[in-house]
């Protein structure tokens, strides 16, 4: 099984609402991936998890905050967004950070910010 | 500043030919090289993995790494219609994250 779900499958929502994505995997792997996409774009990472600690924040603007609950679980918050945030947000997990641990994403959520 | 660099395409190849795509990347650290199939609206999709130079097999697919040379390639063979997505490769550097290329956009005429 390597299956990486997502919630909620589309969100929408104003500059001004609080709103959280969700991400969960029971593969047993210890690091966990935020990547944002815009359309006709590779992947762009956002945060790594590893072994439920933060591991690599590449520059995300506070508006963001992930949060990783437990080895299975990792969240992402999200506060007074901009329009220019509307992407397709995958989460993607690993067994680890080592060479060859391969990435499974998971099937995104679909963000508009109005 | 590690890249990875694909030909964005689209790359259009006739049905039950062989689809060639190809990546080059600049940093010999690399270590792991992936590719990954994204359709319109989806998520990317893990299809190859390599870590050794050589040919790789899987079914239809043969991944391709030259270290030296520092590319990797994918081959499809007996392209079909459901083939048609973008392809991205992705570069993995010791202990540290993944770098994708921004795709190659395939087009298999039926």
């Amino acid at each position: 099984d390597t299956e990486v779900t997502q919630t909620p499958k589309h969100l929408v929502m104003g500059m001004t609402n609080k709103k959280s994505l969700k991400c969960e995997q029971h593969m047993g792997h210890r690091a966990m991936y935020w990547y944002k996409q815009k359309a006709k774009k590779p992947p762009e990472l956002m945060f790594v998890y590893s072994y439920e600690k933060l591991s690599i924040n590449e520059s995300v603007p506070s508006r963001f905050s992930p949060e990783c609950p437990n080895s299975s679980l990792l969240n992402l918050h999200l506060h007074a967004l901009q329009p220019e945030d509307s992407a397709l947000y995958l989460c993607a997990s690993s067994q680890d950070l080592t060479s060859g641990s391969m990435q499974y994403f998971g099937p995104g959520t679909r963000l508009t910010v109005t | 500043q590690k890249e990875v660099e694909q030909n964005s395409g689209p790359l259009s190849v006739p049905e039950g030919a062989i689809a060639s795509l190809n990546c080059t990347y600049s940093d010999r650290g690399s270590q792991s090289f992936f590719w990954y199939r994204q359709y319109s609206g989806k998520s990317p999709e893990l299809i190859m993995f390599i870590y050794s130079n050589g040919d790789k097999e899987d079914g239809r697919f043969t991944a391709q790494l030259n270290k030296a040379s520092q590319y990797v390639s994918l081959l499809i063979r007996d392209s079909q219609p459901s083939d048609s997505a973008t392809y991205l490769c992705a570069v993995m550097y010791f202990g540290d994250k993944i770098i994708f290329g921004k795709g190659t956009r395939l087009h298999i005429l039926p």
